[in-house]
This record gives C-alpha cells, structure tokens and sequence, in this order.
C-alpha cells in the first residue's frame, strides 16, 4: 500500500501565484516524522522541513509554509508568490518505526510533484 | 558546508560491465546511502552503510553490492549491469543517530544508462 502519496504529478503556475502542494501519507504508529525536500534539476535533493508527529505547529519559512493535519494525514506545502527559482521537483517522505534493514526507522519517499513556475 | 559528492553525473555501460559508482562526503557522518530514483516510482533505498565496513539491505539490493573501506566513501557496484539498471542513482549521507529519521544530505546523483 503506498504510505505517501502526491496526487499531483505536475503543476504549473505563473510567477507569483500562490501554490500548494498536497501530501497525504498513511501510517499506524504514534511516532514518526515527515519531510520535504527540493529537487532542482541540477538534481541534488534539498532538505527543507522535517516535523514530528507531537508537532502539529504550522510552520512558515519566509515564502515556504507547511500545514500538517493529523486529523487529515496530510503535511502540504505552499509556496507564496512563487518564483521561477522554485521550479523543480518536490519529495514528501515518511519516516516511521519499523525495522528494513536501514536502521530502526523505515524512509518512504512520495512520488514527487514537478512544479514549473512560467515566467 | 555540507558536501555529498558523487564522481560521475553521466555514465553509459554496456549489459554486463562491472560498473563502480563513488560517493565521498566531508562532512564525518557515519550513515550512508544508496537510492535509486525512477519516473513514477520516487526514490528507492538500495543499501545503507552505518560505519565502515557496515553494510544493511535497503528495499532493492538485488543486482547491487556495496563497499565502505573509508568513513567518507560509500560504493555502490553492478557486478554485471543490466538495461533494467538504467536509472539515476543517489548518495546521501547523515549523522550517527539520525538514520531514516533524519534530515539526509545528497549528492547530485549519477544518471547511468546500461546499452
């Protein structure tokens, strides 16, 4: 069963729209983390929140902010007046309990959302 | 800063070649990573090394080895590569006691096509 999902395969929006990008991800335990990382295309994988499932605090980081809502299973991200330097790919992932061989913890990746931001 | 870096961007083998990717990271962390990343089908833990000479299975080990001779290097090996390998491929790398559970830093990957 797919435990992150990223209904959004691509979006596009013109330079400063606002745009959301949804996640919703599924688990059974009580303790786990998500996060979100930036893919440009120069292809390196960018870390940019990770939150507890004890923190369901909105969280905003200059034109970035991040909605999580246990009630929902959801953690989206909006990016506020975007820029064409926001255009990449974007990664929810999952981290839960559950021994895979890497550690005590399991790393689910969604399938990642592209967002082109037009000039 | 914080570096992850993979040796080569561009590979092209051929079906059955031993194919070496290389991942160094100057940052001292213990873990470190190999994913595989695919259209449609996100990334995918390949192996992960939580010191040298440690070695774990990720989701897909299949078809791959790895080696950690060195803190700061982490190979990845296709003893003989198959077109189904074709794809692009990740290092990353994080502190002892992070793990899966922690912020990971990448490298900027390696697109390997297998003729």
């Amino acid at each position: 069963a797919q435990k992150v999902t990223q209904a959004q395969t691509e979006i596009s929006v013109v330079e400063k729209e606002d745009v959301t990008l949804d996640c919703v991800y599924e688990t059974r335990d009580t303790t786990y983390y998500l996060f979100w990382y930036k893919q440009p295309p120069s292809g390196e994988l960018v870390f940019l929140i990770r939150r507890n499932s004890f923190d369901e605090q909105n969280e905003i980081s200059g034109r970035y902010s991040w909605n999580f809502q246990k009630s929902t299973s959801s953690f989206n991200f909006t990016i506020t007046a975007s820029q064409v330097v926001d255009s990449a790919v974007y990664f929810c992932a999952l981290s839960e309990a559950g021994y895979s061989g890497a550690g005590s913890y399991q790393l689910t990746f969604g399938k990642g959302t592209k967002l082109s931001v037009i000039p | 800063d914080v570096k992850v870096t993979q040796s080569s961007r561009y590979l092209v083998k051929r079906t059955g070649e031993k194919v070496f990717l290389e991942c160094v990271q100057d940052m001292d962390h213990e873990n470190m990573f190999w994913y595989r990343q695919d259209p449609g089908l996100g990334l995918r833990l390949i192996y992960f090394s939580y010191d040298v000479k440690m070695k774990e299975k990720g989701d897909i080990p299949e078809g791959y080895s790895v080696s950690r001779e060195k803190k700061e290097r982490f190979s990845l090996i296709l003893e003989s590569a198959s077109t189904n390998q074709t794809s692009m491929y990740l290092c990353a790398s994080n502190p002892w006691g992070q793990g899966l559970a922690g912020e990971l830093f990448f490298g900027e990957g390696s697109r390997l096509t297998v003729l």
